[in-house]
């Protein structure tokens, strides 16, 4: 079975700060892997994902992660923060060839402060 | 082009209605899927459709919730009778073809239902 664990429900960051947002899955077959992004009052927004091509992938708004699979791990950064990247973050694991169906994280609440 | 739509936006009600989401997929998608996160935990995955089929249905959580696709385009997702742990965010998502390197599932804002 499937499972993704996102360590620490909030981060709390300073503009211009590293954002590291934390996530390790667990699965059975090499899976495929997403970071999907919630504005406030907005649906899920997909920022990067993995299939199994290059490990370090590059998304929207200067994000990255990167799957090491020996640490079964797909952590979320971005070098510096920005006011506009408060959000909720939801990593999520899928099956090759298993349709979209998604499973999710817990979250990460990201809040960035002056 | 419009994206996944769900109305409605909330949904209070009382505890042995009924209540009916509606999610209206991005024109052209085959699959349709529907996500329930229950407050604070995790987006949990409760049916696929493939045009109007049921491809995976092994998220519902009992026989009182039920979901059509008639005509293979927009969705809904009955609640009867509600009970209180079935508040929580309904998301819709939908994708075209088969999942694979080039597509992805658009998802809905998603339906807050309240049940008190």
């Amino acid at each position: 079975a499937q499972s993704v664990t996102q360590l620490g429900s909030h981060v709390s960051v300073s503009e211009g700060a590293l954002v590291l947002l934390r996530c390790n899955y667990s699965s059975s077959v090499p899976p495929y892997l997403f970071w999907y992004v919630q504005y406030p009052n907005q649906g899920l927004q997909l920022l990067l994902k993995y299939t199994s091509a290059a490990t370090l992938v590059k998304g929207i708004n200067g994000f990255e992660a990167e799957f090491k699979k020996s640490e079964t791990s797909f952590h979320l950064t971005k070098p510096s923060a920005h006011m506009s990247d408060a959000a909720e973050y939801f990593c999520a694991v899928s099956h090759p060839g298993g349709y979209n169906k998604l499973i999710f994280g817990a979250g990460t609440r990201l809040a960035v402060h002056p | 082009e419009a994206g996944v739509t769900q109305f409605p936006s909330h949904s209070v009600i009382e505890k042995g209605q009924t209540v009916t989401l509606r999610c209206d997929p991005i024109s052209g998608h085959d699959n349709l899927y529907w996500y329930r996160r229950v407050m604070g935990k995790e987006i949990k995955f409760l049916l696929h459709f493939v045009k109007e089929s049921k491809q995976d249905e092994s998220g519902m959580p009992n026989n009182r919730f039920l979901a059509e696709r008639t005509g293979g385009t927009y969705s809904t997702l009955k609640v009867q009778p509600a009970e209180l742990e079935d508040s929580g965010v309904y998301f819709c998502a939908s994708s075209p073809g088969q999942a694979g390197l080039d597509t992805e599932a658009f998802f809905g804002q998603g339906t807050r239902l309240t049940v008190v």
